[in-house]
């Protein structure tokens, strides 16, 4: 199966900063994802990180203030512009090999927090 | 949208007790997971299990796609198996849809 690399593993950042989290695959995906999890709470899709061209966001998410890049099959990264205390959450990055293969795997986390 | 709901909520066992996880789905799934998330908040896929029985270990997960429910079976916990397990359906390779999941203490 797929491993997903993503770093930072955690992060403090002030009010108003921006912070970027990359994740990595060690072969090529179809399909990768990004979600967040606050504390106690299940994760909660944020986008599809399309290989070449925008993301395409869920409801509550724009890509103003979570913008994303996946330039290659391998590679894709969330931003979180603007950072406020209500961002502070863990971001996940997955992905779905496609192909026959429909499980997904899930990177190790980025959990931030903002002060 | 598509809703995942779990149960039961909590659950605390004595290590070598057995125990059954629910997850009932509103919407069709192309695909279901389970997960277990640990207490320091990694993600580690248990199943992948959209319809029938299937085994790993000691977790033996049973979906019935029709009634859009699905079951994971913990037999003989030991308390490394404390944890939250979560429950997750894709509709069609459009990323996955989470439970909140079942929080397990398994204590000795």
């Amino acid at each position: 199966s797929v491993l997903l690399y993503q770093k930072p593993n955690r992060d403090i950042c002030q009010s108003g900063t921006s912070l970027k989290i990359q994740c990595v695959a060690d072969s090529q995906v179809v399909s990768m994802f990004w979600y967040q999890q606050f504390q106690e709470q299940s994760l909660m899709l944020m986008a599809t990180a399309n290989e070449g061209s925008e993301a395409t966001y869920e409801s509550g998410f724009t890509k103003d203030k979570f913008p994303i890049s996946r330039p290659n099959l391998t590679f894709s990264t969330l931003t979180v512009n603007n950072a406020r205390p209500g961002d502070s959450s863990i971001y996940f990055c997955s992905s779905r090999k496609g192909q026959g293969d429909s499980d997904y795997t899930f990177g190790s986390g980025t959990r931030l927090l903002v002060i | 949208g598509q809703q995942v709901q779990q149960s039961p909520a909590s659950l605390v066992l004595q290590e070598g007790e057995n125990a059954e996880l629910q997850c009932n789905f509103s919407s069709t799934a192309t695909q279901l997971q389970w997960f277990y998330q640990s207490p320091g908040g990694s993600l580690v896929s248990l199943l992948s299990n959209p319809s029938g029985t299937k085994h790993t270990g000691r977790l033996t997960s049973t979906t019935v796609t029709k009634e859009r429910r699905s079951s994971l079976h913990i037999s003989s916990s030991q308390t490394t198996d404390s944890g939250t397990y979560l429950c997750a359906i894709e509709n069609y390779a459009q990323g996955l849809t989470f439970g909140l999941g079942t929080r397990v203490s398994v204590f000795p």
